[in-house]
């Protein structure tokens, strides 16, 4: 059974610190996302990687950065946290197709991140 | 660009009764189309996509999603709702070409009553 893995499933930090989420698939997959969702506002795609050492910037890059040193680990780090950065962080993976096609993602149980 | 939009951002129906939770889109060229769930406490489930075909997608859960070109819009629906069927429900779409990152709609809550 597919397997989207994340850190903690809630977290509480303060303004100002550095704060690691790690993301774990069992898949193989090459591509994997972190998005973040609040309400009204849906899943805000954060960044992704379709390859190791490989990132992309999606739609809210700011303020976060990302690490991939593994297929099967990719990382989001808010460098120095802030309360607008409360919210719900998702981590998805999917495979790579070639010619094209759509896959859809699978996704972790997300963490919910309190910056106080 | 590519994007959806769910008009409503609650939806109740009955148990027993048919459900429809809406999407339009806005997509150049052939549109590939998404529906997710996330039921409470849990993280998004795929639910179904259209990439070209039938107009008539079928998923899991006995959910179908009914894809209509003149209106752009690609409704998820379901003969006779459940009350497990109450969760958050997500339209995407790809947003660019060969990477399957998606671009999600505001979500729309389903409520099913007893």
């Amino acid at each position: 059974d597919v397997k989207v893995t994340q850190s903690s499933r809630y977290l509480v930090k303060r303004t100002g610190e550095k704060v690691f989420l790690e993301c774990v698939q069992d898949m193989d997959h090459e591509n994997m996302f972190w998005y973040r969702q609040d309400p009204g506002l849906g899943l805000r795609l954060i960044y992704f990687s379709y390859d190791v050492k490989m990132k992309e910037k999606g739609d809210i890059p700011e303020g976060y950065s990302v690490s991939r040193e593994k297929k099967e680990r990719f990382s989001l780090i808010l460098e120095s946290a802030s309360t607008n950065q409360t919210s719900m962080y998702l981590c998805a993976s999917s495979p790579w197709v070639a010619g094209g096609s759509y896959n859809e993602q699978f996704f972790g149980p997300g963490t919910r991140l309190t910056v106080l | 660009a590519q994007s959806v939009a769910q008009p409503e951002d609650q939806v109740n129906v009955a148990e027993g009764n048919p459900l429809t939770v809406k999407c339009t889109y806005s997509v150049s060229g052939n549109p590939y189309l998404f529906w997710y769930v996330q039921y409470p406490n849990r993280g998004l489930q795929f639910l179904l996509k259209y990439i070209t075909g039938d107009n008539l997608v079928k998923g899991s859960y006995g959910f179908e999603a009914e894809f209509n070109k003149s209106q752009t819009s690609f409704h998820l629906k379901k003969p006779s709702a459940l009350v497990s069927d109450s969760a958050l429900y997500f339209c995407a779409v790809p947003p660019r070409g060969g990477n399957n990152d998606m671009r999600f709609g505001a979500g729309t809550r389903l409520t099913v009553k007893p």
